[in-house]
């Protein structure tokens, strides 16, 4: 398997500008997490997902941002608009099921907020 | 709640020395405990976990951890250091949703010739 694919890698925009963060999931994974990881707040789940319905959201910082998972292959975290504080590698993550526990991580995406 | 404390942010070791990570937990429910390694640019990697059963837990690249419930402790150990060991490493717990986990701040491992 391919592993947890997250795009772009790289992201740098300026500040007011719409981000969108991509993920791919491990295909037959029914959970999905989308994480944050600055120097200050350290690792930080901001929402996940069971069989594409979101189950927590109170990591989502604020109403800028918003994450979608439309169906089982694909998901979305959006920054609208982004700010300089919204920088940080954003990471991706899925599982199996409740019993598995173990999550997989993607890559990460590096975002800069000009 | 849940928490994690992993004690040293930085820990600096030679090449063929003990490896010790110190994490303890704090949690309302049965624990599930979890060792990450994230290499540099790249994604959270897990080494370990301890759901039940066996307290000492063995993981890959030659690591292991043991389960302490009367000093709520979840230690990470490797007993010969090598250098590709260097690494950011994370200890988390089970959070109080069943799949949410709550991560440490991190251990930077770093590991001399």
């Amino acid at each position: 398997d391919a592993g947890v694919i997250q795009s772009p890698r790289h992201e740098v925009t300026e500040m007011g500008q719409e981000v969108t963060l991509r993920c791919k999931p491990i295909s037959g994974h029914d959970y999905l997490f989308w994480y944050r990881q600055t120097m200050m707040r350290g690792l930080e789940l901001l929402i996940y997902f069971n069989n594409n319905v979101p189950i927590d959201d109170s990591g989502m910082p604020e109403d800028r941002f918003s994450a979608k998972m439309p169906n089982a292959s694909f998901s979305t975290l959006k920054i609208q608009p982004s700010e300089p504080r919204d920088s940080a590698v954003y990471f991706c993550a899925s599982s199996l099921s409740p019993f598995q526990e173990t999550q997989y991580f993607g890559p990460g995406t590096r975002l800069l907020v000009l | 709640a849940q928490s994690v404390t992993q004690l040293g942010s930085h820990v600096s070791v030679s090449e063929g020395a003990l490896v010790l990570l110190r994490c303890n937990y704090s949690s309302s429910v049965p624990p599930y405990l979890f060792w990450y390694v994230q290499y540099p640019n790249q994604g959270l990697q897990l080494l370990l976990k301890y759901t039940t059963g066996a307290t000492l837990v063995k993981g890959i690249n030659g690591f292991e951890a043991e389960f302490k419930k009367s000093e709520t402790s979840f230690h990470l150990t490797k007993p010969s250091a090598h250098m590709s060991d260097a690494a950011e490493y994370f200890c988390a717990v089970r959070g109080t949703g069943f799949q949410k986990l709550v991560f440490g701040t991190g251990t930077r491992l770093l590991v001399s010739p």
